[in-house]
């Protein structure tokens, strides 16, 4: 069975602190990572992708990726009361397709 | 543009109702997906479609149904369903079935009374 955890939640940072949102995968050959940014009642929002070892960043979020520790991670910089939703990682394996963690659920507090 | 587009927003059902949900996209994408996702849990996959064809079916019960008319549409086949199915229903697209991005439609919320 592939798996993928997330740091379990909630989790709460104050407004303009660094969130840091962390996925391990028990697939080695996985290929493919991306992060999800999910409202409540609303459907999962793709924010970052990341494909290859190393940081990727776009504005405030930087992704991280170790595949030798199987593990992704996710900054978000000068947090703000929107950035509060579910976070949900998501690992793609060719012929496996998209494997979600249950997600971390971030609270910015003003 | 990476909309993915689906109706019905939201429908109420009957146990022995049919109803269909419809899926749209128009980026070209190769890969379309059903979903289901109950409160404060993850999407569940349901159906894969490649190509317009049915490439994995996630032992998903035959009250199912997928139908997938063309490279940009992606039907939901709906038959005497039971309360437990209801969930948000969400369809997404990627470009093919190699590792690029997936795009979710804002979903159907689903209630079967």
């Amino acid at each position: 069975q592939k798996e993928v955890e997330q740091n379990s939640g909630p989790l709460s940072v104050p407004e303009g602190a660094i969130a840091s949102l962390n996925c391990t995968y028990s697939d080695r050959v996985s290929q493919s990572f991306f992060w999800y940014r999910q409202y409540s009642g609303k459907s999962p929002e793709l924010i970052m992708s990341i494909y290859s070892n190393g940081d990727k960043e776009d504005g405030r979020f930087t992704a991280q990726l170790n595949k030798a520790s199987q593990y992704v991670s996710l900054l978000i910089r000068d947090s703000q009361p929107s950035d509060s939703a579910t976070y949900l990682c998501a690992v793609y394996n060719y012929g496996q397709n998209f494997v979600f963690g249950p997600g971390t659920r971030l609270s910015v507090l003003p | 543009d990476t909309e993915v587009t689906q109706t019905p927003k939201h429908l109420v059902m009957g146990m022995t109702n049919k109803k269909s949900l419809k899926c749209e996209q128009h980026m070209g994408h190769r890969a379309m997906y059903w979903y289901k996702q109950k409160a404060k849990k993850p999407p569940e996959l349901m159906f894969v479609y490649s190509y317009e064809k049915l490439s994995i079916n996630e032992s998903v019960p035959s009250r199912f149904s997928p139908e997938c008319p063309n490279s940009s549409l992606l039907n939901l086949h709906l038959h005497a369903l039971q309360p437990e199915d209801s969930a948000l229903y969400l369809c997404a697209s990627s470009q093919g079935m190699v590792s690029t991005e997936a795009f979710f439609g804002q979903g159907t919320r689903l209630t079967v009374v």
